[in-house]
């Protein structure tokens, strides 16, 4: 049981550059959501997901898209990257109907 | 609507000496609340939550927090801080709508701790 795993750990980009951030989990979480971290700022929200097929944006939505085709993984998707996104995201589930929140280890991005 | 704020960006104590880490919330629903610690370029750990039962909640590593309703507080201590324990403590408030938990999680900016010798 791997829990919640994050791909890379560790990303330079230029900007206008694409990528995208992988996140799965093998609990079988109904839940997913992505943060982004920012000195000062806490954990904002990106976006989260219900369940397959069912995403929703949060507090922090533009410059990312998300997708939702498996219970397992959300990967997280730069269009168009800019030097104000840089920061460290975190991919996090849960299980419906639980409260707690399981994190990942993060993935921090460098936008130049 | 949810909020959190963490009333100290930095709290410095010595070993052995007691923790305070202070949290206020506001929320439109019965909120169920989180203390999470990061240590430095490592992922967050849970410490301890508050879903409704219990009023004094014990988390890890001696940690432990009380809801206060009245004063909408969820205060983070420890009776004698361990060299181990300087991390960023972050507060955290779940959007717990009416029953229907979207578990949507509003951070505090977090605090800070640093243990000096």
């Amino acid at each position: 049981n791997a829990g919640v795993t994050q791909t890379p750990k560790f990303q330079v980009l230029k900007t206008g550059q694409s990528m995208t951030l992988q996140c799965a989990q093998d609990m079988n979480h109904e839940y997913m959501s992505w943060y982004r971290q920012d000195p000062g700022m806490g954990l904002r929200l990106i976006h989260y997901s219900v369940g397959a097929g069912i995403t929703d944006q949060g507090e922090v939505p533009n410059g990312y898209n998300v997708s939702r085709s498996t219970t397992e993984d959300f990967p997280l998707r730069l269009l168009s990257a800019a030097p104000s996104q840089t920061s460290v995201y975190f991919c996090a589930s849960r299980r419906d109907r639980e409260e707690t929140q399981y994190f990942g280890p993060g993935t921090r991005l460098l936008v130049l | 609507a949810q909020s959190v704020t963490q009333l100290d960006s930095h709290v410095s104590v010595s070993e052995g000496t007691p923790v305070l880490l202070r949290c206020n919330y506001s929320s439109s629903y019965s909120p169920s609340l989180f203390w999470y610690v990061q240590h430095p370029n490592k992922g967050l750990q849970l410490l301890l939550k508050y879903t409704s039962a219990a009023t004094l909640v014990k988390g890890i590593n001696g940690f432990e927090a009380e809801f206060k309703k009245s004063e909408t507080s969820f205060h983070l201590t420890k009776p004698s801080a361990h060299m181990s324990d300087a991390a960023e403590y972050f507060c955290v408030v779940s959007d717990s709508a009416g029953g229907t938990s979207y578990g949507k999680l509003t951070f505090g900016q977090g605090t800070i701790l640093t243990v000096h010798p």
